[in-house]
């Protein structure tokens, strides 16, 4: 009964090192989200897939790209990464527009 | 002015009150709407949908008001283990999901 699944839970990265987050939803789910989540910011969304084979830019996308690899599976690359890049990372998935989201345990990310 | 904004809290209450939660958002398109509460340094959590008629999940009611663009949460006979941030969630038609800042509760014994 794993839900969604995001890995690492942990990362510490330098400055210009690039890194892939992943995610992974096993409840057949149509739509997945990338957010990220700063202090006095609540969660803002990076990228969303609202199907396989689609992805649309969210609130803040800058510095990042995603890739819906099949059904199950949406990735998250930081290609440079940069200090204000440092943050905690959700993955979410939802069935349909109409559903509430199931979250990942999160992906803390910190970037010197 | 952002798309989903709650009160910006903190709220301090104690237990047994009653505290009501404020949200209001700006896409008349939006369809779809959720609360969600978080625990510190924890997954956000889906504590209910909001229906346009109104729900209520034991101490829990949620209300939305369309002409008005706005959604509620009253929280009664508060707990000490409702100590959350509860996050107000938006979904437009197109499947883009805004969630708001969050509004803080400390429930105190």
């Amino acid at each position: 009964n794993a839900g969604v699944t995001q890995t690492p839970k942990f990362q510490v990265l330098k400055t210009g090192q690039s890194m892939t987050l992943q995610c992974a939803q096993d409840m057949n789910h149509n739509s997945m989200y990338w957010y990220r989540q700063d202090p006095g910011m609540g969660l803002r969304l990076i990228y969303y897939s609202a199907s396989e084979g689609t992805t649309d830019k969210g609130e803040v996308p800058n510095g990042y790209n995603v890739s819906r690899l099949n059904k199950r599976e949406f990735s998250l690359r930081l290609e440079s990464a940069a200090p204000s890049q440092t943050s905690v990372y959700f993955c979410a998935s939802c069935r349909r527009a109409d559903q509430p989201q199931h979250f990942g345990d999160g992906t803390r990310l910190s970037i010197l | 002015r952002k798309e989903v904004e709650q009160d910006p809290g903190p709220f301090n209450v104690p237990e047994g009150a009653t505290v009501a939660f404020n949200c209001t958002y700006s896409n008349s398109a939006s369809q779809s709407f959720f609360w969600y509460r978080q625990d510190c340094r924890k997954e956000p959590k889906l504590l209910m949908s909001v229906y346009s008629s109104g729900n209520e999940d034991g101490r829990f009611t949620a209300q939305l008001n369309r002409a008005s663009q706005y959604i509620s949460l009253l929280i009664r006979d508060s707990k000490l283990s409702d100590s959350a941030t509860y996050l107000c969630v938006v979904k437009t038609s197109y499947d883009k999901v805004i969630f708001g800042p969050g509004t803080s509760l400390s429930v105190i014994p």
